[in-house]
Parts: structure tokens; C-alpha cells; sequence
């Protein structure tokens, strides 16, 4: 079992839509938790990272349930430049950047 | 403020031949990583370091080698680069503590083995 794991998609929504993503990893011991965003042939940059008590950053919500293992991204009023993959990152510790594991990502393509 | 940045974008080597990927950051970083992306797969860590004159192994570092001699800069080594190294290396750094969990990338280098 992969350590995190995330639907591939891809996702192809219309513009306007809501759409969410969900991943789950496998250590119950992960402390830090975050969405990175990576547009084609580009590198990832961060999205928002991921608090217990869930964030909100504009047209995005992030939720994390520490019970089922998952953390899950909804993007609300899509935008054609949402067009992406969504990496989710999961540490199992609060501040070693060596130990963060990057999920394979879920591209998204938002249409006109 | 260039941020990180990696050279050459894009390489292709024979099977055997040996390059090395150099890898800049102007933000006073004090972690530095390469991190290799494969279809499918996650970003995998390759090497990284913690400071100017470390370096450690990460989840797949066989077939590499790197060096940090200055703290802005951040080597990555094939001294026989074989077809399965055939990939997209992202170089990436951070601060240290809490600031170790949000990295920034450098844009990429494809390289491609025959």
C-alpha cells in the first residue's frame, strides 16, 4: 500500500463547478499536512497547507480527518486556471522536510 | 529574486555517460533537496541536506552522488547514467524548523537516457 494515495483523475469539470479531491494516507503518526499545486510541465508550488481544525483560503477548503485518514480539498466556483495537478503532502513529522511524502497527485481540467 | 534555480533544463545522455545538475537558491536556505518525478509515482527524494558541507541519502539515492560546498548551491551527480534514471529532477529548498515543511521548487530538469 502506497504511503499516500490519491485518485489520478482526471477530474473534468466545468467552469463554476465544485469539485473534490480526497487522499488518504497510511502512517497514523503524520503530523503536518499539506496541497501543493503543479501545472503542466512545471514545478509544484503550496497550495495551502492543512490544519486539524480545517482552513479556508479563498475558493478553497481543506479538511483533515486524523479518524479515517484522509485529508481532502474542495474547490469551489472553478476557474479554468484551477487546471492543475494536486499533489497531497503528508509528513510524519511536524518540521523534517526529509521525511515529506508527496502523493502521485490528481490532475484536475476545468472547461470552458 | 531568482529563487532556485536549476541547470540544464533539459538533457540527454548516453547509457554510461556521466553530467551533474546544478542547483542554486538565493533565499538563504539552509535545506536543500533533488527529488526525481516518474509518471504515476510521487516525488521520490533522492538526496538532501541540512546545511552547507551535509549530505544525506533520502528514499533512492543508488546511481547518485551530490556535494554542497557552498550553502547556495546544491550538486547532483550520475557518474553512469543508466535508462531508468530517465526522468523530471526537481531541485527544492527550504528553511529549517517549522519553515522545513514548505518548499520551493526549482522548474525542473528532464533528463533522458539512451
Amino acid at each position: 500500500r502506497k504511503e499516500v494515495e490519491q485518485d489520478p483523475g482526471p477530474f473534468n469539470v466545468p467552469e463554476g463547478a465544485t469539485v473534490a479531491f480526497n487522499c488518504t494516507y497510511s502512517n497514523s503518526a503524520s503530523q503536518s499536512f499539506f496541497w501543493y499545486r503543479q501545472d503542466c510541465r512545471k514545478e509544484p508550488k503550496l497550495l495551502m497547507s492543512v490544519y486539524s481544525s480545517g482552513n479556508e483560503d479563498g475558493r478553497f477548503t481543506a479538511q483533515l480527518n486524523r479518524a479515517s485518514q484522509y485529508i481532502s480539498l474542495l474547490i469551489r466556483d472553478s476557474k479554468l486556471s484551477d487546471s492543475a495537478t494536486y499533489l497531497c503532502v503528508v509528513n510524519p513529522r511536524l518540521s523534517s522536510a526529509r521525511q515529506l511524502t508527496f502523493g502521485s497527485g490528481t490532475q484536475l481540467t476545468v472547461l470552458p | 529574486n531568482a529563487g532556485v534555480t536549476q541547470t540544464p533544463k533539459f538533457r540527454v545522455l548516453k547509457t554510461g555517460q556521466s553530467m551533474t545538475l546544478l542547483c542554486a537558491q538565493d533565499m538563504n536556505h539552509e535545506y536543500m533537496y533533488w527529488y526525481r518525478q516518474d509518471p504515476g509515482m510521487g516525488l521520490r527524494l533522492i538526496h538532501y541536506s541540512v546545511g552547507e558541507g551535509t549530505t544525506a541519502k533520502g528514499e533512492v539515492p543508488d546511481g547518485y552522488n551530490v556535494s554542497r560546498l557552498k550553502k547556495q548551491n546544491f550538486l547532483l551527480g550520475l557518474e553512469s547514467a543508466a535508462p531508468s534514471q530517465t526522468s523530471v529532477y526537481f531541485c527544492a529548498s527550504s528553511y529549517q524548523g517549522s519553515g522545513a515543511n514548505v518548499l520551493t521548487f526549482g522548474a525542473g530538469s528532464r533528463l533522458t537516457v539512451l
